[in-house]
């Protein structure tokens, strides 16, 4: 158990419609990361927040959105559902940011993903 | 785009030492390179990172070459229970000002009994 919870683990919804993935990281990490996984793919960096601030971009759409909220858990809002979007969302946490000083190793812990099936 | 190269598959058997190679040519001076495995769609899960040293934990241990253009991920005594996709990565310092692990496809490997 890895501490970080993400909330739903299932998700099967038609196209054109917009879904909310939660994701609650490890008691005292400040940072969250959300990656996409489609099936048989490696893992796409989607967005990081650090201490409820957009910190990186990578490659998100336009149609998702996400933010972090005071208590620091996270939500992912997907909304023009395509079938395309079908894949595991994996929300990932860690103390500090990456690579930062500060004795962060840059280990980050995944929840066990959310998989969203767009029909 | 990943700046690491791996094998798709290895096979090893159980008991035996699994050695997975990853090849980073680009690295740079100051990026690390990190070990992950995805066991079958779970959450990916960390298992060692270096820089120019070599390094060891309970998991595994990481040989990083001289040059730093390549690294082994070595699994002492493999068991079934190893059997996952191993992800090498390299820690770049990216457009946002911020590090980012930059993930590739992996190396799916298979423990034989």
């Amino acid at each position: 158990d890895s501490g970080v919870t993400q909330t739903p683990k299932h998700l099967i919804t038609a196209t054109g419609q917009r879904v909310t993935l939660r994701c609650s990281p490890r008691s005292g990490d400040l940072s969250v990361y959300w990656y996409q996984q489609s099936l048989d793919q490696g893992l796409q960096f989607l967005i990081q927040y650090y201490n409820g601030e957009e910190r990186a971009k990578g490659n998100i759409l336009e149609r998702f959105s996400a933010q972090q909220f005071p208590d620091l858990h996270s939500e992912l809002n997907l909304s023009s559902l395509e079938l395309g979007d079908s894949a595991l969302y994996f929300c990932a946490s860690s103390v500090g940011q990456v690579g930062t000083s500060g004795g962060n190793t840059g280990e980050l812990f995944f929840g066990e993903g959310s998989r969203l099936t767009v029909l | 785009d990943a700046k690491t190269t791996q094998p798709t598959s290895m096979d090893c058997a159980e008991g035996r030492a699994a050695n997975l190679p990853c090849n980073h040519s680009t690295i740079s001076g100051n990026e690390y390179v990190y070990w992950y495995r995805q066991i079958h769609s779970q959450g990916p899960q960390y298992i060692i990172h270096g820089l120019k040293n070599n390094e060891t934990n309970e998991m595994a241990s990481l040989i990083i070459t001289e040059d730093r253009k390549s690294s082994t991920l070595i699994l002492p005594h493999a068991t079934l229970r190893d059997t996952a996709v191993y992800y090498c990565i390299v820690r770049v310092y990216g457009m946002d000002s911020n590090y980012q692990l930059i993930w590739g496809a992996g190396t799916k490997l298979i423990i034989k009994p």
